[in-house]
């Protein structure tokens, strides 16, 4: 059975910190492994997809990694911002759909 | 396109009473899916549909949990009858394709009394 652990649970920085968020599943056979970030009482938002098949992705300040043969997962952000304030969940895919999500990070930059 | 539309957003029943969730997945997108999130357990995908067909139902926790996509546009996750232990939010989501990124509503929070 999948299972997806994120460290830390929480994390504090002051604004303009450089910050790593961790992600460690214990399958490697995955499809894809995705990084979605939630605010409170809000959905989730698609923040970058990585295929089995790719080593990163990049969207702006953040930056994505996936060593599929060690199950393991970095976000990086870069200058962090207080609206990057949230909750950052990982999730992977087995084939199909089924994505397994971690209990996520709850990210706090500070001003 | 207004996103993943779902309905209520706040529901507060009595153990006993039956409970419908409403979802509205994006046009075109031919997989929908619905998630239960606590605290406890975290995000568990309950039940996914595709073509308005379901696929995987395996997440579904008891026989009080029903879920239909009568159209391409409107799915209903019902508990019938509703317990404290349910309460949670309920998250619908739906992708185009099935490598790709799902899309997930505001979500329903609820609450069982």
């Amino acid at each position: 059975k999948q299972e997806v652990t994120q460290i830390p649970a929480a994390l504090s920085v002051p604004e303009g910190e450089n910050l790593v968020l961790n992600c460690s599943f214990t399958d490697s056979a995955i499809y894809n492994l995705q990084w979605f970030r939630q605010d409170p009482g809000k959905g989730l938002t698609s923040l970058l997809l990585i295929q089995s098949s790719q080593r990163e992705q990049t969207s702006g300040r953040l930056n994505a990694s996936l060593d599929k043969s060690s199950g393991r997962s970095t976000l990086y952000i870069a200058a962090s911002q207080p609206g990057d304030s949230a909750t950052y969940l990982c999730a992977v895919s087995r084939g199909g759909n089924k994505l397994v999500f971690g209990a996520g990070t709850i990210l706090r930059v500070k001003s | 396109d207004a996103g993943v539309i779902q309905s209520p957003r706040h529901e507060v029943t009595e153990m006993g009473q039956e409970v419908t969730l409403r979802c509205k997945p994006i046009s075109g997108h031919d997989y929908l899916f619905w998630y239960r999130q606590t605290m406890m357990r975290g995000l568990e995908l309950l039940i996914y549909f595709n073509n308005n067909v379901p696929i995987d139902d395996s997440g579904m926790p008891e026989d009080r949990f029903s879920a239909k996509m009568p159209n391409a546009s409107f799915s209903t996750l019902k508990i019938q009858p509703s317990e404290p232990r349910d309460s949670a939010v309920y998250f619908c989501a739906s992708s185009l394709i099935p490598s790709e990124t799902q899309y997930f509503g505001p979500g329903t929070r609820l609450l069982v009394l």
